[in-house]
């Protein structure tokens, strides 16, 4: 089975580009999660989608920031202009709304360095 | 504020000795709690969790304890392995809501 997959794995922008990052959640899932690694915060829930509705975005820092879900199969997380601490790995995941417990289930990140 | 903390950023343990994870939490609504395993350059993935209902869940060499009273629980290795290095997040939830709420994570390495 296909799991999370992130595009691109690697970016790097110079300040002040916009960044898209693109996530195609597990067949299937209904629910959708876009989440930042840092070293100080660890992973932080950014926004998810239920059934591709927003369903809680504060954890978005700023408004740079902004996510779409279009389809049920797609998902996006943009930011303009990017600055140099949006530098982090950012992890789409999605799991099945009422699903085994709160089990969500990660792609491989994408790794952002801005410059 | 940070409602999940895993206090300790990196931790050194022998091949074949006991791993102890630890993980605090703040929020007394929390009553699911998961552990999570990353290997470098990949997303993490599921490895063990624990109802509120229960102050003790097992898997093989793994197991969690929970101490509601203390909002405090932690992950155990036993005998830990080479393939055992990790980092390790531990998440907090209401059950049924679809917000994880993760911690810092904590480096584990196991020494040959």
């Amino acid at each position: 089975d296909a799991g999370v997959i992130q595009s691109p794995r690697h970016e790097v922008t110079e300040m002040g580009q916009e960044v898209t990052l693109r996530c195609k959640p597990i067949s299937g899932h209904n629910s959708l999660f876009w989440y930042r690694q840092t070293m100080m915060r660890g992973l932080e829930l950014l926004i998810y989608f239920n059934n591709n509705v927003p369903i809680d975005d504060s954890g978005m820092p700023e408004d740079r920031f902004s996510a779409k879900m279009p389809n049920a199969s797609f998902s996006t997380l943009k930011i303009q202009p990017s600055e140099p601490r949006d530098s982090a790995v950012y992890f789409c995941a999605s799991s099945v709304r009422g699903g085994a417990g709160n089990t969500i289930y990660f792609g491989e990140g994408s790794w952002l360095t801005v410059v | 504020d940070q409602q999940v903390k895993q206090n300790s950023p990196s931790l050194s343990v022998q091949e074949g000795r006991i791993s102890i994870l630890n993980c605090d939490y703040t929020n007394s609504m929390f009553d699911y709690f998961l552990w999570y395993k990353k290997y470098p350059a990949e997303g993490p993935t599921f490895l063990i969790s624990i109802s509120s209902i229960k102050d003790k869940n097992e898997d093989g060499r793994f197991t969690v304890f929970l101490n509601k009273s203390a909002k405090h629980l932690s992950l155990h290795i036993v005998p830990s392995q080479p393939g055992d290095s990790a980092v390790y997040f531990c998440a907090s939830a209401i059950q049924g809501a679809q917000k994880l709420v993760f911690g810092q994570g904590t480096r584990l390495t196991i020494n040959p």
